[in-house]
């Protein structure tokens, strides 16, 4: 089974600061259709999870500029250009080539 | 735009079985893959199951294999979970997700206790 581990495990950001969640898999995310099934999801306070990248780097519909994904093989990151208030909650990283594993959450808090 | 409504939570003692509802409407249903995934209280997320577009396909996480079956009526647009053998660490917020779990639902809360 893969295995996605996420650091830290919480981060605590001044607003307009970047911040930056790095997501590690145990075995590579490449598929042999050439697509790379990483995923990236916020869960904000008493909210559903909510899709935010999909393949590594793609921005999914309406989500701010802000947000970015790069990464290969089996290191993955996510970083937010200037951390604002609604960007608070959980961040989940997943994979899905294998059975749809999620890393352990990163919880983000503004200082 | 779409929309996803999960129902069937509830209480139900060590043993027993539920079946959880999603409605799906706003896309074509019958055009997409559901997954399952939950959240235990203050835990991160579980993939729990999925189903292909057409129910041909089924896969499920090792921790409800034998004991949970997804199942979908596409004249309904609706999505199934029937738990059976239900343990106390099943106890989760539910979520129902079209695939690849872009579009989730607001979730049912199902709490096994005897």
């Amino acid at each position: 089974d893969i295995v996605m581990t996420q650091t830290p495990l919480s981060l605590s950001v001044t607003p307009g600061q970047p911040a930056s969640i790095s997501c590690k898999s145990s075995q590579s995310l490449l598929h042999s259709d050439g697509k790379t099934y990483l995923y990236w999801y916020l869960q904000k306070p008493g909210q559903s999870p909510q899709l935010l990248i999909y393949e590594v780097s793609s921005r999914f519909s309406g989500v701010p500029d802000r947000f970015s994904g790069s990464g290969s093989g089996t290191d993955f990151t996510l970083k937010i250009s200037r951390v604002e208030a609604e960007d608070v909650g959980v961040y989940y990283c997943m994979e899905g080539i294998h059975l749809w594993t999620f890393g352990q959450g990163t919880k983000v808090e503004i200082k | 735009q779409v929309q996803l409504v999960e129902s069937g939570g509830g209480v139900v003692q060590p043993g027993r079985s539920l079946r959880l509802s999603c409605a799906a409407s706003g896309f074509t249903f019958s055009s997409y893959g559901m997954h399952w995934v939950r959240q235990a209280p203050g835990k991160g997320l579980e993939w729990v199951a999925v189903i292909s577009y057409d129910g041909s396909n089924k896969f499920y996480a090792d921790s409800v294999k034998g004991r949970f079956t997804i199942s979908r009526d596409n004249s309904k647009n609706t999505l199934y979970l029937q738990m059976n053998s239900l343990r106390t660490e099943d106890t989760a917020v539910y979520y129902c997700a079209k695939d690849p779990l872009t579009h989730w639902g607001q979730g049912t809360l199902v709490t096994v206790s005897s």
